[in-house]
């Protein structure tokens, strides 16, 4: 079993929908991450959380909110999507310890 | 705006090549991450080297880092089929806050 796992993988939806992502991770982490890659480029990151009481706002928070509801568990939710949200979103954990972060399959979101 | 910026955007070797890929950076970092990503699918950490190192090799990479010049190199040597993918750096600014600045990734494509 992958050790993060993202739901759903695929997801087309209409603008002014709200949508939610979630993130499932095994490893044990206390840290995780929400990622967006637009086509031909690296990864911005959205909302990042070193454990169940700390959020934080990363480089393109805005039209975005997160959830911490435990330890393994981080979900992304845009409150009324719009087109140029379309893009594919990471989910990543890491340890203090390593400093490497580990990534989700990603799920492709469509904003019609 | 991203930290770094990678060179070259696209890259088209044969199999048994060795194939090079750069990085550059724009402020003082606490460490710089490679990580590889097939197409459409989640990154994969490669290789971390810290700023007061200069070198360090795996399998049959090698990165460098020069702090001097805000810049670092992938080599990915004897290059094979299964190489091809998109790389990126990914530069970590404070110590312990793992918050990664990604590039917009290199296109790796090793033709057999």
């Amino acid at each position: 079993d992958a050790d993060v796992t993202q739901t759903p993988r695929n997801r087309i939806t209409k603008t002014g929908k709200r949508i939610m992502l979630e993130c499932s991770q095994t490893k044990g982490h206390d840290r995780m991450y929400w990622y967006r890659q637009d086509p031909g480029l690296g990864l911005r990151l959205i909302y990042y959380s070193f454990d169940v009481k700390d959020i934080n706002k990363g480089e393109i928070s805005d039209g975005y909110s997160v959830s911490r509801q435990a330890q393994a568990k981080f979900s992304l939710s845009l409150e009324s999507a719009i087109p140029n949200q379309t893009a594919l979103y990471f989910c990543a954990t890491s340890d203090y310890f390593t400093d490497t972060q580990y990534f989700g399959p990603g799920t492709r979101l469509t904003v019609l | 705006s991203q930290q770094g910026e990678e060179d070259p955007q696209a890259l088209s070797i044969q199999e048994g090549e060795n194939a090079t890929m750069n990085c550059s950076y724009k402020t003082s970092i606490n460490n710089l991450q490679w990580y590889r990503q097939n197409s459409g699918r989640g990154l994969v950490h490669l290789i971390l080297i810290r700023s007061n190192e200069r070198e360090k090799h795996s399998g049959r990479l090698r990165v460098t880092l020069d702090t001097s010049k805000k810049s670092s190199s992938l080599l990915i040597t004897a290059s094979r089929a299964a190489d091809t993918a998109s790389y990126f750096c990914a530069t970590d600014l404070i110590q312990g806050a793992q918050k990664l600045v990604f590039g917009q990734g290199t296109r790796l494509t090793i033709n057999p």
